[in-house]
């Protein structure tokens, strides 16, 4: 596609369940990263791809987030047991090469997760 | 740890006139940074980049500046108009590690005025 796809776009979810977000890169990029956005505050680095491996996942906030990435495209975040403090905005981006600083790094519009 | 920061969280301005807006960075191992606008309810968007090895750049309305010196970042938006209301975030690029790893600071919320 044209940019970075998320899917859902929005989703409530009661207390203990878990969620999937889904990610689809723009094509031919072969980074892939996941940051999350509380309401008002800054972006939070949580893992990175490079093709399929993610050589850093030291931004995961717990062992109940996990993520992967398959064909070198799309990526899916999984938390299990969601808590209330899980409740932001789950933001993924990708970029057209790695290792390489001065790549630009384009962002979907977000999946916007609520538990309650 | 190391980070990104903003001086003004929110900055108000007339419409017409120049915005700046200001980031300090503490890692002298940047070697590129970048800016970011946030509209309310989307995606950051990529503005604006600069690497280390220059001062300034240039862009359609906006300009970046980058004093190494000081570890100081700004955004200047010229003749800022209301679809310029947005959260500005300034992003540092920590080399390598062997991928590029991008650090965002908190932002600064862009007001204006008409």
């Amino acid at each position: 596609g044209a940019g970075v796809s998320q899917s859902p776009s929005n989703k409530v979810t009661e207390k203990g369940k878990d969620v999937e977000l889904r990610c689809d890169p723009i094509s031919g990029h072969t980074a892939l990263y996941w940051y999350r956005q509380r309401l008002g505050q800054g972006l939070e680095f949580l893992i990175y791809f490079q093709g399929n491996s993610a050589p850093d996942k030291s931004g995961l906030p717990s062992d109940r987030f996990s993520a992967e990435r398959t064909g070198e495209s799309v990526s899916t975040l999984t938390i299990q047991r969601t808590q209330q403090e899980d409740s932001a905005v789950y933001l993924c981006a990708s970029s057209l090469l790695w290792g390489l600083s001065g790549n630009t790094i384009y962002f979907g519009e977000g999946s916007w997760l609520t538990v309650v | 740890g190391e980070s990104v920061g903003l001086h003004l969280p929110t900055l108000s301005v007339q419409e017409g006139d120049n915005s700046i807006i200001n980031c300090a960075y503490s890692n002298s191992a940047s070697d590129y940074f970048i800016w970011y606008k946030q509209e309310s309810g989307k995606g950051p968007q990529f503005i604006i980049d600069i690497r280390s090895n220059m001062d300034k750049r240039q862009g359609q309305r906006v300009t970046v500046l980058l004093n190494k010196t000081v570890k100081h970042l700004s955004l200047q938006i010229a003749a800022t108009q209301p679809g310029d209301s947005a959260v500005y975030f300034c992003a540092e690029n920590i080399p390598p590690g062997g991928y590029q790893k991008v650090t965002f600071g908190i932002g600064t919320k862009l007001q204006v005025i008409p």
